[in-house]
Parts: C-alpha cells; structure tokens; sequence
C-alpha cells in the first residue's frame, strides 16, 4: 500500500530555532495536510494544501505542496516551548476523506 | 459544540474480553474513521464509513467490527481483545472533501 516517509523521526532544538520537516511517497497526492499532536491528544489540522507548489502560512508555520505532488515540506520559524509535540502529515488520494494516509510523525523537543 | 467525543478515555482489559468504544460527533459530518496508534507507527486506519449505513475497512482491521446506524455514532467493538491491540484509539470525523479530519481526544486501551 502507499506510504509517506517523514523526516526527521526526531529532533530536539534551542527555542528560537528554526524547524523543518518533510514528507515524501511514491504515490501522488490530491492533497497534503500538516497535524500537531500534544500529549494525551488528538491530532490537530495546522496547514492544509491543495495545489502542487502552493504555499501556505498559518502565524509561523509554514508549508508548502511539492511541485511533483509527491512531497510536502513544514517549516517552523523561531521556535516557542508550546511548539514541543509531535507533527504529522498526511496525505489524501482523491477527494474522499477515507483516503487519508498518515506519516509517522517528527517529535519535537526544545533543549533546556 | 463537542467536535468528537470518544468514551473511555483509558480501559483495561483482560485477554479475550470484549469492549465497544464510543465515538460521537456533532458536527454532521458524513465520514468517520477509526485510526489506531502506536509508536513509530503513526496513525493506521482500522474501519471508516461515509454515510450512515455504510462503513468499509481500513489497513488493519482484523479484531474489530464497526457499525453506522446514524450520522452521530460510530462505535468500534473490539471481538476478543488481545495484546497486540494495545494501542491509543482515535476517532475522526470529515466533511469530505480535502479538509482532513477532527479528532477526538482517544482512547488509551491495555490489553493485559
């Protein structure tokens, strides 16, 4: 079946940093989601794509629809302690909402 | 409004007991899913439905049965649980289309 390859698994980072993440897969997407997971929760929808090269913003999240359809990219500026969580993203074949797969997630940890 | 509802939020069982987990959303949404997830493995798909009436399986499914008798409700009934099912439960609820899902805030099962 398809599957999203996210990377990095993990990353720990100095507040203030900047972050970014990708997702790549062999299958072509309609549209590319971007998650937050906080402890104890339910994924929660940052960033949706809908057009290969798009680019879209929400405050300092930033994402953007690969041009091949086959790879997105999240990129988090000046990093804050509530940022901490895991990102998924996810990808949908088509435009039925059952056909949504998910990455396996980046965990992202600040430094003390 | 509530979005989704999942009950329990965390439950024990015992192998080879059976147990229904609640799902409920009020937002009229036509699909539903049920993902579970476990580490390193992001979100899988167990069952979904797209309309009351109608539901279909996911990527794993084996273990578990689901019904949709209304828009509202879309409990997963676990047959005979077993270790391997160990897992946190998310329910998820669409509009379909490419606006990805909500979630609910899961279920922590331990299958002892």
């Amino acid at each position: 079946g398809q599957q999203l390859n996210q990377s990095p698994q993990s990353m720990f980072i100095q507040e203030g940093e900047d972050v970014s993440m990708n997702c790549t897969s062999s299958s072509i997407f309609n549209t590319w989601l971007w998650y937050k997971q906080d402890p104890g929760e339910g994924p929660v929808l940052l960033i949706a794509l809908y057009k290969a090269g798009e680019l879209t913003s929400n405050g300092r999240l930033t994402a953007q629809f690969g041009i091949t359809r086959k790879d997105s990219f999240l990129n988090i500026s000046a990093s804050i302690p509530s940022d901490v969580g895991i990102y998924f993203c996810a990808g949908q074949l088509g435009s039925s909402a059952s056909k949504i797969i998910f990455g396996s997630g980046t965990r992202l940890s600040i430094r003390p | 409004n509530a979005g989704v509802t999942q009950t329990p939020k965390f439950q024990v069982l015992k192998t080879g007991q059976s147990m229904t987990l609640q799902c409920a959303q009020d937002m009229n949404h036509e699909y539903m899913s049920w993902y579970r997830q476990d580490p390193g493995m992001g979100l899988r798909l167990i069952h979904y439905s797209v309309g009351a009436g109608i539901t279909d399986q996911g990527e794993v499914p084996n273990g578990y049965n689901v019904s949709r008798s209304t828009t509202e409700d879309f409990p997963l009934r676990l047959l005979s649980a077993a270790p391997s099912q160990t897992s946190v439960y998310f329910c998820a609820s669409s509009t379909g289309g490419g606006y990805g899902y909500t979630f609910g805030s899961g279920t922590r099962l331990t299958v002892v």
